[in-house]
């Protein structure tokens, strides 16, 4: 099953802006995380946030997390070219799996 | 360099036949995964081994048997291959708590003609 329904699909932005993508999911969780995947490649792990936490912070990355609306969300601050790429959030469900949301595109204009 | 690595990166093949794809992490953890992603990039979970125990075994034709030879080995081998089997195929290792980040190989894009 799909857990995750992101919003927006598609997200075009000029380098230097700032990008936020959000996610929502429907069952109850551990924690959430997000993932980056380049054209091509394979996944890379962003950034994880427990379901006791409301907001966390890794470089130019916050992402919140509201357990009450079983919604997050990802920014991306200063954003930069090399920060194309698709962006996927997943809820680890109790029981251990990781489930995957539809993932949105980004594209930023140099 | 420590990594998930898979091999073979690229696989074409004709339908009926019978593949394996092969997964190998070397960063001491002690599950892990199958994923596919299909041609609308969604990626569903199929399989999750820790310490060589099967332990998520999603809805997935029987056509497909995960083996795991030891944890850091896990292996993806499908029987009569069909062209809806056409997608790319990501192991993926992890500490098997639950609070840790996933760490995913390159995948296999299989292709089948």
């Amino acid at each position: 099953s799909q857990q995750g329904e992101e919003d927006p699909q598609a997200l075009s932005i000029q380098e230097g802006e700032n990008a936020t993508m959000n996610c929502s999911y429907k069952t109850s969780i551990n924690n959430l995380q997000w993932y980056r995947q380049n054209s091509g490649r394979g996944l890379v792990h962003l950034i994880l946030i427990r379901s006791n936490e409301r907001e966390k912070h890794s470089g130019r990355l916050r992402v919140t997390l509201d357990t009450s609306k079983k919604s997050s969300s990802l920014l991306i601050t200063a954003s930069r070219a090399a920060d194309t790429a698709s962006y996927f959030c997943a809820a680890m469900e109790y029981g251990n799996k990781l489930v995957f949301g539809a993932g949105t595109i980004l594209r930023v204009k140099s | 360099d420590t990594a998930v690595s898979q091999t073979p990166k690229y696989l074409v093949t004709q339908m009926g036949n019978d593949k394996s794809i092969k997964c190998e992490q070397n960063l001491g953890h002690d599950t892990m995964y199958w994923y596919k992603q299909d041609s609308k990039k969604f990626l569903k979970i199929m399989f999750s081994y820790n310490n060589k125990e099967l332990i998520i075994n999603e809805t997935v034709p029987n056509r497909f048997s995960p083996k795991s030879p030891d944890k850091a080995h896990l292996n993806l081998h499908i029987n009569s291959l069909e062209l809806g089997d056409s997608a790319v195929y990501f192991c993926a290792s992890s500490h098997g708590t639950g609070f840790y980040g996933y760490t995913f190989g390159s995948g296999t894009r299989l292709t089948v003609v």
